[in-house]
């Protein structure tokens, strides 16, 4: 069955620094990916999202790798803030286009 | 412009009883779908719905579960006859048209907990 797999474990990262997060699929070959944030006790918020014929996409401080042959995304924090602080959750559509599949998510932590 | 709005925003209801969940999509929205989220656990999706039709709801359990997306006002996720594992936090989503490719907008969600 399609999976996507996030890194379980909190990542802490000194404020100005670069955050990099993982986000691997197995059993699917996605036409996109999607990235979310999600802050505790809210819904997840949309950032970006990557086809599969984009190898990089960016917006301001953020930016999304897509590589097929790995099956992997990559995002990218740059000049990371403690506001960045947060739940980041990777997605991608199953067999219909509507229906999302979800990592569970790797927290990021910002250390001033 | 409201984003999606969903309510309550928690829900405390005892083994047995039934559960209402409300979502309002996004003006100018007519697709909603539902999630449910579990503790350190991903979405997992529900149902999928646009105006009066169900579209997809092969999420949902067969039984005790259902939901609507009437001509007027919100779209409704119903749990009758709640159990200790519906405990959850239930979000809605919306979007103008069919696929994500423009991402969703979710709502804060409801956070339901049976007792």
């Amino acid at each position: 069955s399609q999976k996507i797999e996030q890194n379980s474990e909190a990542l802490n990262i000194q404020e100005g620094k670069t955050a990099t997060l993982t986000c691997n699929y197995t059993n699917y070959s996605p036409a996109y990916l999607q990235w979310y944030r999600q802050d505790p006790g809210r819904g997840p918020v949309f950032l970006l999202l990557i086809r599969e014929n984009e190898k990089e996409k960016r917006k301001e401080r953020l930016k999304v790798t897509f590589d097929t042959t790995l099956k992997q995304s990559l995002f990218h924090i740059t000049a990371s803030q403690p506001a960045d602080s947060a739940t980041y959750l990777c997605a991608h559509q199953g067999d219909s286009n509507y229906q999302l599949i979800w990592g569970a998510g790797t927290k990021l932590i910002i250390k001033p | 412009n409201a984003g999606v709005m969903q309510n309550p925003r928690h829900l405390v209801r005892r083994r047995g009883q039934e559960a209402r969940l409300r979502c309002s999509p996004m003006k100018g929205h007519s697709h909603v779908y539902w999630y449910r989220q579990l503790p350190e656990e991903g979405l997992k999706f529900m149902v999928y719905l646009q105006k009066e039709n169900i579209i997809d709801e092969s999420g949902m359990p067969k039984e005790r579960f259902s939901a609507e997306f009437p001509k007027e006002g919100p779209s409704i996720l119903r749990i009758q006859q709640v159990v200790r594992g519906d405990s959850a936090a239930y979000f809605c989503a919306s979007s103008p048209g069919t696929g994500g490719g423009d991402g969703y907008t979710f709502g804060s969600g409801t956070r339901l907990t049976v007792v």
